[in-house]
């Protein structure tokens, strides 16, 4: 079983409403991910922390906004998406080179 | 062009069938090169990492080819585990910029 757990599993959320993604690794690597994915779509890279610290941000909308506090945990802030969001959202972590994904969460955006 | 282009798919073969995946990426700077395996709305799992002088994991030999650009996966004796989306990723230099291709599906029949 991976290292990596994300909560909640399945979300539903209305367009006003803020929520947050949790994922948390227990593998002690030293960066964290989070990556979307679309129906028919390949994976996209959206943020990366290295050491606690952002070292990617691939243009994502400022309606997504991550939080790294320590380098176990990894958050994902959602406020006023819209139904094009809807997408099964994804955390990694690695040391180095390999990445472990979380099981992910699936988002519904109404 | 796409960064990361793989076969199109989806691939239709019987058990026990040798079947080849082919990937190319267009950034010659990239660094590391894997191959993970996604089964239907499950979390992509790493199947392998592939280097230069080619690796071999039991039934799965994987190529890189810098001249070209290139990475093969072999899959040798298909079983019907086997049937999944195969993703080629590629790492830029520093290792946080990951693209994914887009995939290719396996569908391995008795």
């Amino acid at each position: 079983e991976t290292g990596v757990t994300q909560t909640p599993r399945h979300l539903v959320m209305g367009m006003t409403n803020k929520k947050s993604l949790k994922c948390e690794q227990h593998l002690g690597h030293n960066a964290m991910y989070w990556y979307k994915q679309s129906a028919k779509k390949p994976l996209e890279l959206m943020f990366v922390y290295s050491l606690e610290e952002r070292v990617e941000n691939n243009s994502v909308p400022s309606r997504f906004s991550p939080e790294c506090p320590n380098s176990s945990h990894l958050f994902l802030h959602l406020h006023t998406l819209q139904p094009e969001d809807s997408a099964l959202y994804l955390c990694a972590s690695s040391q180095n080179r390999e990445q472990f994904f979380g099981p992910g969460t699936r988002l519904t955006v109404l | 062009r796409k960064e990361v282009e793989q076969d199109p798919g989806p691939f239709n073969v019987p058990e026990g069938a040798t079947v080849a995946f082919n990937c190319t990426y267009s950034n010659s700077a990239s660094q590391s090169f894997f191959w993970y395996r996604q089964d239907c709305r499950k979390e992509p799992k790493l199947l392998m990492s592939v280097y230069s002088s080619g690796n071999e994991d039991g039934r799965f030999t994987a190529q890189l080819n810098r001249a070209s650009q290139y990475i093969s996966l072999l899959i040798r004796d298909s079983k019907l585990s086997d049937s999944a989306t195969y993703l080629c990723v590629v790492n830029s230099v520093g290792g946080f910029k990951t693209i994914f291709g887009a995939g290719t599906r396996l569908f391995v029949k008795a």
